[in-house]
């Protein structure tokens, strides 16, 4: 079985300041592991998504996420907040190959204050 | 840019009452999936087609939620008789491929039950 944690339900931070969203995975077998954005009303966007090959992953709109094995972490970080940056943010893990099924933790609110 | 369709985007419905939710998954995507996202949580997998067949639908409460995709296109998600805990959004996604991480989100269908 696998599943995600995401601590917290809120992070707010100023325009400007470095965003740090936590999620840490659980998998019995290597594992994908994926976050997404969700703006009010509207469907998941994926950000980004590690997939074995480096660990250090650079995805859109100035994420970047670093998968570490031995602490079961994948954080999304962002050195700079933006407002557009506020949503939800999702962060998933599937096993690999055909019919591989998503597993979303609860979600994370992210605020950016100006 | 191709997204994936859905309605209706919202709906009111009583308790006990039949509701219908439609979904256009990108043209060419062989994969589509149904996702339930109850308010402050992540989308669960509801059911997963590959073409007309149904992939997984261990999730889907059979006794009330029927799903199909008849020729392999658009599909319906159907919940007969609703109840209250069925308050969601019901996400679509489509993919060309079957593994996670390729999958494009419609934007939703807002279910309130009363």
């Amino acid at each position: 079985a696998q599943s995600v944690t995401q601590l917290g339900s809120h992070v707010s931070v100023s325009e400007g300041a470095l965003v740090l969203l936590r999620c840490n995975y659980s998998s019995s077998v290597p594992p994908y592991l994926f976050w997404y954005v969700q703006y009010p009303n509207q469907g998941l966007q994926l950000l980004l998504k590690y997939t074995s090959a480096a660990t250090l992953v650079k995805g859109i709109n100035g994420f970047e996420a670093e998968f570490k094995k031995s602490e079961t972490s994948f954080h999304l970080t962002k050195p700079s907040a933006h407002m557009r940056d506020a949503a939800e943010y999702f962060c998933a893990v599937s096993s690999t190959g055909a019919n591989s099924k998503l597993t979303f933790g609860k979600g994370i609110t992210l605020s950016v204050r100006p | 840019e191709a997204e994936v369709a859905q309605s209706p985007r919202y709906k009111i419905t009583e308790k006990s009452q039949a509701v219908a939710f439609w979904c256009d998954p990108i043209s060419g995507h062989a994969t589509l999936y149904w996702y339930r996202q109850i308010l402050g949580q992540g989308p669960e997998l509801l059911v997963q087609f590959q073409d007309e067949s149904v992939v997984d639908d261990s999730q889907l409460p059979k006794d009330r939620f029927s799903a199909e995709r008849l020729k392999g296109v658009d599909s319906t998600l159907k919940i007969q008789p609703a109840e209250l805990g069925d308050s969601a959004m019901y996400l679509c996604a489509s993919s060309l491929a079957r593994t996670s991480g390729s999958e494009y989100f419609g934007p939703g269908t807002r279910l309130t039950v009363t």
